[in-house]
């Protein structure tokens, strides 16, 4: 079973409309962090946000913001008043803290953002 | 700070012929680790280190070889390339102490482009 699900294999969002980046999660690791990457056309993985497990609000970080709803397993990137250069690939991913081992990033295959003026 | 440093940038080897991909970090970051990302695929972890001298493989170690002998460099080897093993590789670090949060974020490097012919 995939660990990282994002449903939306593209998006097509209009100037400043806010955007709602979908990620689901699979994981029985009680202590667990949520990541979210940025990856522009040059191809550089740029890190957003992060929410851990046991974080009780949703982080912010400028015009980005994560949805936690633990209960549902989702994580989804919200990015208020978009812009052209938002327009990118975005990962979630995950990361399992109990488990000891690899401590890697889990991700998912991607959502491709295309902001239109 | 250079921060994660990644050379080439672009490689492209016959099957059968070895190469070693450089990644070097000066955050002082104890571990290191390369993954790997295919067309429509996030990025998967292929080796890793907790620290100079110990190596551990990831999701993909397939193929390739790591060492790491210093905190600052952490080469991945191809030794015998394949069509397969096309790909973008990245190198990532990250801080390892027990602040958590925000400060386990994986710094990437900007990537190598590798095609096997």
């Amino acid at each position: 079973a995939q660990k990282i699900t994002q449903t939306q294999p593209g998006m097509f969002v209009q100037e400043k409309e806010a955007v709602t980046l979908d990620c689901t999660y699979d994981t029985s690791d009680p202590s667990y962090g949520l990541f979210w990457y940025k990856q522009p056309s040059s191809g550089e993985m740029i890190f957003l946000i992060y929410q851990g497990s046991y974080d009780q609000q949703n982080a912010t970080e400028g015009r980005y913001s994560l949805n936690f709803q633990k209960a549902r397993k989702s994580a989804n990137l919200v990015i208020s008043a978009s812009q052209l250069g938002d327009s990118a690939m975005y990962f979630c991913a995950m990361r399992e803290y109990s488990g000891g081992g690899a401590d890697g990033l889990t991700f998912g295959k991607g959502t491709h953002l295309i902001i239109q003026p | 700070n250079a921060g994660v440093t990644q050379t080439p940038k672009f490689q492209v080897l016959k099957t059968g012929q070895s190469m070693t991909l450089q990644c070097a970090q000066d955050m002082n970051h104890e571990y290191m680790s390369w993954y790997r990302q295919d067309p429509g695929m996030g990025l998967r972890l292929i080796h890793y280190s907790v620290g100079a001298g110990i190596t551990d493989q990831g999701e993909v170690p397939n193929g390739y070889n790591v060492s790491r002998s210093t905190t600052e460099d952490f080469p991945l080897r191809l030794l015998s390339a394949a069509p397969s093993q096309t790909s973008v590789y990245f190198c990532a670090s990250k801080y390892t102490g027990l602040a958590g949060g925000t400060s386990n974020e994986q710094f990437f490097g900007p990537g190598t482009r590798l095609t096997v012919l």
